[in-house]
């Protein structure tokens, strides 16, 4: 089975673009999540989508939204960029979306804001 | 809340040498508990986890016991190799939603 799959894997953008990443969950698992990943603040939590739905959100300014599709693929947007957005991020799926369950992660976007 | 607090790195072991990171949670709840590791360049990968108190998770010679009394997932290995120079991210995702709270990452490198 195919694993988690994100694109692009690197995007260099200049301030004040947009950006949209994509994400591929493993065939069957309905939820979607998002991390940032830097090495100041390390992993945090952007948000969580389960059948089309947003569940979940973290702490980050509204300039950060998502959506999933019917086949459970899920973009993310990034308004307005700054340099602070430059990351790694990373998009995880699981099954069913319940608590206590494994997320698999794909390798993740690297960002990089100029 | 939930939270996950790691040892802090780096961390640099001769090689076959010991190799433990400490890790404690404070979870609402009743978490599942995870060792995940990033090579270079990569995302993550999960190595084990543990989803009740005193199971032990373990892959490729790691090992992590859940101790809900100390409230611990400390990752072990008895013999490291060159190829487990990495990071190991320790994480929890407890009974109250879908979502992982992660240690801060302990950067390992094991020399020759």
């Amino acid at each position: 089975k195919a694993g988690v799959t994100q694109t692009p894997r690197y995007l260099i953008k200049t301030r004040g673009q947009q950006v949209t990443l994509s994400c591929s969950p493993i065939s069957g698992h309905r939820s979607v999540s998002w991390y940032q990943q830097t090495p100041g603040q390390g992993l945090q939590f952007l948000f969580e989508y389960f059948s089309e739905t947003q569940r979940n959100k973290g702490n980050f300014p509204g300039r950060f939204s998502g959506r999933q599709f019917s086949n459970s693929r899920s973009e993310m947007n990034v308004s307005t960029l700054e340099l602070g957005d430059s990351a790694l991020y990373l998009c995880a799926s699981s099954i069913a979306g319940q608590g206590r369950e494994t997320q698999y992660f794909g390798p993740g976007t690297r960002l990089l804001v100029l | 809340g939930n939270s996950v607090t790691q040892m802090e790195g780096p961390v640099t072991l001769s090689e076959e040498a010991f190799l433990t990171i400490n890790c404690t949670y404070t979870a609402t709840g009743y978490p599942s508990l995870f060792w995940y590791v990033q090579y270079p360049g990569e995302g993550l990968q999960l190595l084990l986890k543990a989803t009740k108190a005193d199971d032990k998770g373990s892959n490729k010679g790691f090992e992590a016991t859940y101790r809900k009394e100390t409230t611990s997932f400390h990752l072990e290995k008895g013999s490291v190799q060159v190829s487990d120079s990495a990071v190991y991210f320790c994480a929890l995702n407890s009974n109250t939603g879908n979502q992982f709270y992660f240690g801060t990452g302990t950067s390992l490198t094991v020399i020759p």
